[in-house]
């Protein structure tokens, strides 16, 4: 089964707003990592976040890490029409060389 | 820097044809993965090979799929005796190091089985 399991499985807000998106995992990780995928694209990597580490800022994306829940989450903050996308978590699962892919968020951004 | 390339980008092939699919990492990357997606779901691992070395195939469907990374070219997917269920978007991606790393990801081939 899935690793990464994001929630909700599709968020639509208004330009502006904030987005959050969550993501849960099952076993042990040494790091979490979230990607975007533009529709009929290729994957952008977004932000890493290791194992020991909470929080993490980048831009308008903040990313953090409950690793006793087993979770993480994803705000954008003010939101853009070109960030509509789907946007995964992925972990390292039970390897640390290949990565394990939820099945996504599809964020829609209205104008 | 160019990103990693992926070719072709579209692909069709009628069932029990063979598609290969190209994978040239970054510049500087030894380690390649391939993931496949079908349509509205997450990628799925399939394997993992460094320069001539497959590390790990896990997640490559037992039969009629291969891969290999030679010691000069790019990586190849291949499929043999393509069926409608291989229909999907195949992901190549690679990085410098196998050990956490970012893995960076090209733009993916679209297999189409007819």
């Amino acid at each position: 089964s899935q690793q990464g399991e994001e929630d909700p499985q599709a968020l639509s807000i208004q330009e502006g707003e904030n987005a959050t998106m969550n993501c849960s995992y099952k076993t042990s990780i040494n790091n979490l990592q979230w990607y975007r995928q533009n529709s009929g694209r290729g994957l952008v990597h977004l932000i890493l976040i290791r194992s020991n580490e909470r929080e993490k800022h980048s831009g308008r994306l903040r990313v953090t890490l409950d690793t006793s829940k087993k979770s993480s989450s994803l705000l954008i903050t003010a939101s853009r029409a070109a960030d509509t996308a789907s946007y995964f978590c992925a972990t390292d699962g039970s390897s640390a060389s290949k990565i394990i892919f939820g099945s996504g968020t599809r964020l829609s951004i209205r104008p | 820097n160019a990103g990693v390339m992926q070719n072709p980008r579209h692909l069709v092939r009628r069932r029990g044809q063979e598609a290969r699919l190209r994978c040239s990492p970054m510049k500087g990357h030894s380690h390649v993965y391939w993931y496949r997606q079908l349509p509205e779901e997450g990628l799925k691992f399939m394997v993992y090979l460094q320069k001539e070395n497959i590390i790990d195939e896990s997640g490559m469907p037992k039969e009629r799929f291969s891969a290999e990374f030679p010691k000069e070219g790019p990586s190849i997917l291949r499929i043999q005796q393509v069926v409608r269920g291989d229909s999907a978007a195949y992901f190549c991606a690679s990085s410098h190091d196998g050990r956490e790393e970012t893995q960076y990801f090209g733009p993916g081939t679209r297999l189409l089985v007819l």
